[in-house]
């Protein structure tokens, strides 16, 4: 069963501080991995997307690593601002027969505090 | 430009009620997708729309009905409104009939069913 799990489910750090989430997935085969935000009360937006060639990618203070034979993504935060407090959400795109097919992940609840 | 827009934003049902959810969206995206989200669970994807005029069911589409009114529109319907379809749901719509593709989300309808 394709499965996606992300570490750890909650998790508060201080501003300025640096964090990492960590996203494993079992899906098979595989096409694409992305990292949204979702704020309190809002709809996920895109913050990156990882394909199987690619190792890292940025977006600003937003960095995503893929390691694609251990099925393992992080998301890397670096100074970390109040705005980030948000849910984040890995999602993995896997190829089946009918066409693409996505498994979210349950997401990441991480707030920044003062 | 309002991206994907939902209404109504909150919404409370009695048992057995019925109630069309409505979404649109205005990026010209050719396909759109109805999830729900439940606490401690990945997004589910009750139905989609891969084109304008086609319609097929998601991972959890019991219950469920869905209308592509135009390639603007995608409304979901409930019949008769149960305890457990309490959820907030999210409407996206993506350029391309493809899961995988940056999907992009409404601010969520947040529904009660008492």
């Amino acid at each position: 069963k394709n499965q996606v799990e992300q570490s750890p489910q909650s998790l508060i750090i201080l501003e300025g501080k640096n964090c990492t989430l960590q996203c494993n997935y079992t899906v098979s085969p595989f096409s694409n991995l992305r990292w949204y935000k979702q704020d309190t009360g809002r709809g996920p937006v895109s913050l990156t997307i990882m394909t199987f060639s690619e190792n890292t990618k940025s977006n600003g203070r937003y960095t995503a690593t893929l390691d694609a034979d251990t099925k393992q993504s992080s998301l890397h935060i670096t100074a970390s601002q109040l705005s980030d407090s948000a849910s984040y959400i890995c999602v993995v795109t896997g190829l089946t027969g009918g066409g693409n097919k996505l498994t979210f992940g349950t997401g990441t609840q991480l707030k920044v505090e003062l | 430009n309002a991206g994907v827009t939902q209404t109504p934003k909150f919404q409370v049902l009695k048992t057995g009620q019925s109630m069309t959810l409505q979404c649109a969206q205005d990026m010209n995206h050719n396909s759109m997708y109805w999830y729900r989200q439940d606490p401690g669970m990945g997004l589910r994807l009750i139905y989609y729309s891969a084109s304008e005029g086609t319609t097929d069911k998601g991972e959890v589409p019991n219950g469920y009905n869905v209308s592509r009114l135009n390639k603007r529109e995608f409304s979901l319907r409930l019949e008769s409104a149960a305890p457990s379809q309490t959820s907030v749901y999210f409407c996206a719509s993506s350029p391309f009939a493809s899961e995988g593709t940056e999907a992009f989300f409404g601010q969520g309808t947040r529904l009660t069913v008492v």
